[in-house]
Formats: structure tokens, C-alpha cells, sequence
């Protein structure tokens, strides 16, 4: 199975700031690279996919970009709604995996 | 609006059986392939079992192969999870998930809660 390594595992971040999280599979995936967000009490939403596609009605500040084996989201201007859990997902091979998550919060 | 309402969960002892179901609407349900995600309570995601859109194509997590078995009724819209010999680690939240076009999950339900304890 591909391993997904997630870092870091929280954050803190004030509001207006430029955060990073980063993604690394255990072999290359081709960009079939999914982001996620997950709010307390509600189900994961995607965010971006095929690493650096977003998904429709997601706010321009989030951005995805990486290669062969290394990813990462960005957020920019950090807004308190962002806070929650975010994974990263490997679609390349089967069984799809996740990455153990980041918690971020607000500062 | 896409929607995906998953039922069945509930408190089940371990080694006994429990079906879920996931109603879908929104869109054309025969097209997509559809798929089962759990989540533990307080940890991360783990994806259970996928079906394309014909059944021709069925995987499973090792975790669960052999005891659960994925299947669609597309007729009805719904995607099914059945659960056998069930175990305490199965405790968790189960998601349905539409599939996207690079293998992610564009879509989920709200989730339902299997809790296997005695």
C-alpha cells in the first residue's frame, strides 16, 4: 500500500496568514492527489484535486501543488472557517489511502 | 443538489451482521462509481470498500475482506455495506463517498455510526 505522511500534525495560524501543509507518498502518484477539509461534527469536503485542480465553489485561497512524491496545500489569508482537519488521499493505486491529518487553528 | 443519506448503523455485539444503506439523489447514480469510508472515533480516514458504476469492478481494504461485502442497486439508487463478524475495531462513523475522476471522493454522506460492542 502507498503510505501518505501528513506534517505537520497542527497548526496554529492568525487570521490573514499564509499557512502550508505538506504531503509525501511512499512512491511517486502522478498527481492523483486529493486534499480535504474537515470540520467538527461534519463530513470531509473537497477541497482540491489531481493536486492542483480546485474544486468548484472553494474559495480561491486555497492551492495545491507538488510532484512525484511530495505535495502541499496552501492556504493564504487565513479565515476563522478554515479551522478543522485536513488529509491528503492518493487516488494513484489502489487501496486509496489517507494521509493522518493536520489539525489547524486559529491563532 | 447531490445528497447522500446513509442508514443501518447502530449497536451490534461482536461477531453479528448489520447492512447499511446510501440513498443517493442529485444525480445520475448508475454513472458513478460509489464507495465506503469509515472513520474511528477521534482518528483519521480509512476507505472500506469501492464498486463502479456497473459492479463490474469491487475492492476492499484487507481490513475487511472476507467479512464485508460491497453492492449497488442502481435501479434504486442506492449503495449497500454488508458487515459480518463484526469486531470492536469496526466502531466507527461510515461514510459514502461518490468517486471523482482521478479517484477522489468528491461527494459524502453525513455519515452513520456502527458502535460493535457487548
Amino acid at each position: 500500500d502507498i503510505q501518505m505522511t501528513q506534517s505537520p500534525h497542527s497548526l496554529s495560524a492568525s487570521l490573514g496568514e499564509t499557512v502550508s501543509i505538506e504531503c509525501l507518498a511512499s512512491e511517486g502518484i502522478s498527481n492523483y492527489l486529493a486534499w480535504y477539509q474537515q470540520k467538527p461534527g461534519k463530513s470531509p469536503q473537497l477541497l482540491i484535486y489531481y493536486a492542483s485542480s480546485l474544486q468548484d465553489g472553494v474559495p480561491s485561497r486555497f492551492s495545491g501543488s507538488g510532484s512525484g512524491t511530495q505535495y502541499s496545500l496552501k492556504i493564504s489569508n487565513m479565515q476563522p472557517e478554515d479551522e478543522g482537519v485536513y488529509y491528503c488521499q492518493q487516488g494513484y493505486k489502489y487501496p486509496p489511502t489517507f494521509g493522518g491529518g493536520t489539525k489547524l487553528e486559529l491563532k | 443538489e447531490v445528497q447522500l443519506v446513509e442508514s443501518g448503523g447502530g449497536l451490534v455485539q461482536p461477531g453479528r451482521s448489520l447492512k447499511l444503506s446510501c440513498l443517493a439523489s442529485g444525480f445520475t447514480f448508475s454513472n458513478y462509481g460509489m464507495n465506503w469510508i469509515r472513520q474511528a472515533p477521534g482518528k483519521g480516514l480509512e476507505w472500506v470498500a469501492s464498486i463502479s458504476s456497473s459492479s463490474s469492478y469491487i475492492y476492499y481494504a484487507d481490513t475487511v475482506k472476507g467479512r464485508f461485502t460491497i453492492s449497488r442497486d442502481n435501479a434504486k439508487n442506492t449503495l449497500y455495506l454488508q458487515m459480518t463478524s463484526l469486531r470492536s475495531e469496526d466502531t466507527a462513523l461510515y461514510y459514502c463517498a461518490r468517486q471523482g475522476y482521478n479517484n477522489q471522493f468528491a461527494y459524502w454522506g453525513q455519515g452513520t455510526l456502527v458502535t460493535v460492542s457487548s
